[in-house]
């Protein structure tokens, strides 16, 4: 089924660890972005793309970074892990420029929890 | 910083009866959108409103947008035990038509 997958759906890390959440949609979404739930915050942006080859920062993207190569995929990376980035963390498309017309399709999220 | 937010943060109701939940924001909007999340799943986007909108339906969801206060709400009528979920409003606004910003959401319970 046409989608955002997210992989992989758990994960637990050291602190100090770095790894790469990965996040591809074939639905040929422009706008792609990654977000952080955690219990009583709701969910905060971390960064977003608009297209390849063009990122930009959210609200919380310290610790983070991305990168657009193609339409299709959108990682995430985990540059040194800390327990403060422990988090369900969910990555989210829409199709058009003219987002008014349309809603986020949201992958299944990957539960991270750093020790 | 959050945009919307949820109002009543909890509410459990009984199978049949309407679930009502407000959002209220705090800058201008292009559209406020509403979604659910089940336990341990992703958001499903279930309605989105333009601000030129007041009201919208879609099957058993009613939305409403008031801009001059800044608030929206969401009727889910005859409600059916399925409908338990968390509730999330956000909004699009500023110069940008890519981000969204949520709200904490609001936890339905319907029991059976």
């Amino acid at each position: 089924n046409a989608g955002v997958t997210q992989t992989p759906k758990f994960q637990v890390l050291k602190t100090g660890q770095s790894m790469t959440l990965q996040c591809a949609q074939d639905m040929n979404h422009e706008y792609m972005s990654w977000y952080r739930q955690d219990p009583g915050m709701g969910l905060r942006l971390i960064h977003y793309s608009v297209g390849a080859g063009i990122t930009d920062q959210g609200e919380v993207p310290n610790g983070y970074n991305v990168s657009r190569s193609t339409t299709e995929d959108f990682p995430l990376r985990l540059l040194s892990a800390a327990p403060s980035q422990t988090s369900v963390y969910f990555c989210a498309s829409s199709y058009s420029k003219t987002a008014s017309n349309y809603g986020y399709t949201f992958g299944s999220g990957t539960r991270l929890t750093v020790v | 910083s959050q945009q919307g937010e949820e109002d009543p943060q909890a509410l459990s109701i009984q199978e049949g009866e309407n679930a009502t939940m407000n959002c209220s924001y705090k800058t201008s909007i292009n559209n406020l959108q509403w979604y659910r999340q089940n336990s341990g799943r992703g958001l499903v986007h279930l309605i989105l409103i333009r601000s030129n909108e007041r009201e919208k339906h879609s099957g058993r969801l009613r939305v409403t947008l008031d801009t001059s206060k800044k608030s929206s709400s969401l009727l889910i009528t005859a409600s059916r035990a399925a409908d338990t979920a968390s509730y999330f409003c956000a909004t699009n606004s500023g110069g940008s038509n890519y981000k969204l910003t949520f709200g904490k959401g609001t936890l339905l319970t319907v029991n059976p």
